[in-house]
């Protein structure tokens, strides 16, 4: 696809279940970034892969927050036993360098509501 | 770590005027500056951002001011248009690390025809 690529674009979770949300990124792009962003807030930084590399998620909230990207391309935030204050827009973003300090692609974002 | 901060929150003006939004940073080893702009559902989409190296960039109806010593750096509008109504987000990377952004809690524009 041309963009970085979401799934779902809305989901419900029952509190305590457990969620996986998708992120395809512009093919051949290195960084891949997971941003959380609550309603009428920014966006905030969760974690960072150079390729398949984690090589920060220092912006996890807790240990129910997992994320990989095993070969370097596709990635997917795990979240379990969700919590209402788990509920937000998850953004995903990639770019074609390390880091982002050139221009960032992001997805449309999963929105997910804790019920 | 970098704490970036944004002003004002909401921001209307009348078709045709400027508008400014103002952001300062906190991190003097931020050295990279963009602004998105973020529709109602839809994604942030980067509209100009800004290097350490130059003081001023412009693009058309925007532009961008950094003063690295003061930690503060602008985006402008002018000319405005009702398609320009939405969100708009600074944000700051640290050269260091991820380099991931730093975002402003935002600015609503609303653009009155």
């Amino acid at each position: 696809g041309a963009g970085v690529s979401q799934s779902p674009r809305y989901k419900v979770a029952k509190r305590g279940q457990d969620v996986a949300l998708r992120c395809d990124p512009i093919s051949g792009h290195v960084s891949l970034f997971w941003y959380q962003q609550a309603l009428g807030q920014g966006p905030e930084f969760l974690t960072y892969f150079q390729n398949e590399a984690q090589l920060d998620k220092s912006g996890l909230p807790s240990d129910r927050f997992f994320a990989e990207r095993p070969e370097g391309s596709v990635s997917t935030l795990k979240i379990q036993r969700t919590q209402q204050e788990d509920s937000a827009v998850y953004l995903c973003a990639s770019s074609p360098t390390r880091g982002m300090n050139t221009e960032a692609f992001f997805g449309q974002g999963t929105r997910l509501t804790v019920v | 770590g970098e704490n970036v901060e944004q002003h004002p929150s909401t921001l209307s003006v009348q078709e045709g005027d400027s508008a400014v939004i103002k952001c300062t940073y906190s991190d003097s080893a931020s050295n990279y500056f963009p602004w998105y702009k973020q529709e109602l559902g839809k994604r942030p989409q980067l509209i100009i951002d800004i290097r350490s190296n130059v003081g001023e960039k412009k693009d058309q109806r925007i532009a961008v001011t950094l003063n690295k010593t003061a930690k503060h750096f602008s985006l402008h509008i002018t000319e405005t248009q009702p398609e320009d109504s939405a969100v708009y987000f600074c944000a700051a990377s640290i050269q260091t690390g991820a380099n991931n952004l730093f975002f402003g809690t935002g600015t609503r524009l609303t653009v009155i025809p």
